[in-house]
């Protein structure tokens, strides 16, 4: 069966620091990964979509930055981080059928 | 812009009653809508899906309704349990059959079922 697995599942970083949050997928091969946010208040929002190795759709402009370096794994990313970039990030995949598979999320906070 | 809106942030209904949540969307070429559910600190689940060939779609207590020309879609759940209590996610894709499709979602809604 698929598996994702997201972490950290909680991180305080100050700002300025760098990011790095990993995603990986088990039991399919060359999913559709994506990278959610979820900002208080607000709904989830598409922050960068993959089709494929090193193959990365930025959906808004931003402070972050995203990369598959294997079929199954997706990071997200960041050189510096901004208060603004606090949320709770999710990843997901989809395969052939329809309907994402949701990660458990991290819940970053940038002190 | 917002193509996916939920404009009831929050409801509450009692044990045993019908929920009804509704999600309006203005992108014609949505062809597949999708509700998820959140709990606290935890990814969303997929919890009903209907294609915008079907107006009605019926899963144990969970009944999504599509209502193509008003561009609007509602959940029920019957009977609701306190166990309902989650953010319900509306979600739309508009790339029916292709391999590389993105879920647009609503902001959500709070529901609340009480004992």
């Amino acid at each position: 069966s698929q598996t994702i697995h997201q972490w950290p599942a909680t991180l305080v970083q100050p700002v300025g620091s760098p990011l790095s949050l990993e995603c990986t997928v088990e039991g399919t091969s060359n999913p559709n990964l994506y990278w959610y946010r979820q900002a208080a208040g607000r709904g989830l929002q598409l922050l960068f979509y993959s089709v494929g190795i090193g193959q990365i759709s930025s959906e808004v402009p931003q402070n972050l930055s995203a990369s598959r370096p294997q079929d199954r794994q997706f990071i997200l990313s960041s050189k510096k981080l901004l208060l603004s970039d606090s949320g709770f990030y999710l990843c997901a995949w989809s395969g052939v059928n329809y309907g994402y598979t949701f990660g458990s999320g991290t819940r970053l906070t940038v002190v | 812009d917002q193509q996916v809106k939920q404009n009831s942030p929050s409801l509450s209904v009692q044990e045993g009653r019908i929920s009804i949540l509704n999600c309006d969307y203005t992108n014609s070429m949505f062809d597949y809508f999708l509700w998820y559910k959140k709990y606290p600190a935890e990814g969303p689940t997929f919890l009903i899906s209907i294609s915008s060939i079907k107006d009605k779609n019926e899963d144990g207590r969970f009944t999504v309704f599509l209502n193509k020309s008003a561009k609007h879609l509602s959940l029920h759940i019957v009977p609701s349990q306190p166990g309902d209590s989650a953010v319900y996610f509306c979600a739309a894709s508009a790339n029916s059959g292709g391999s590389n499709y993105k879920l647009t979602f609503g902001k959500g809604t709070l529901l609340t079922v009480n004992p």
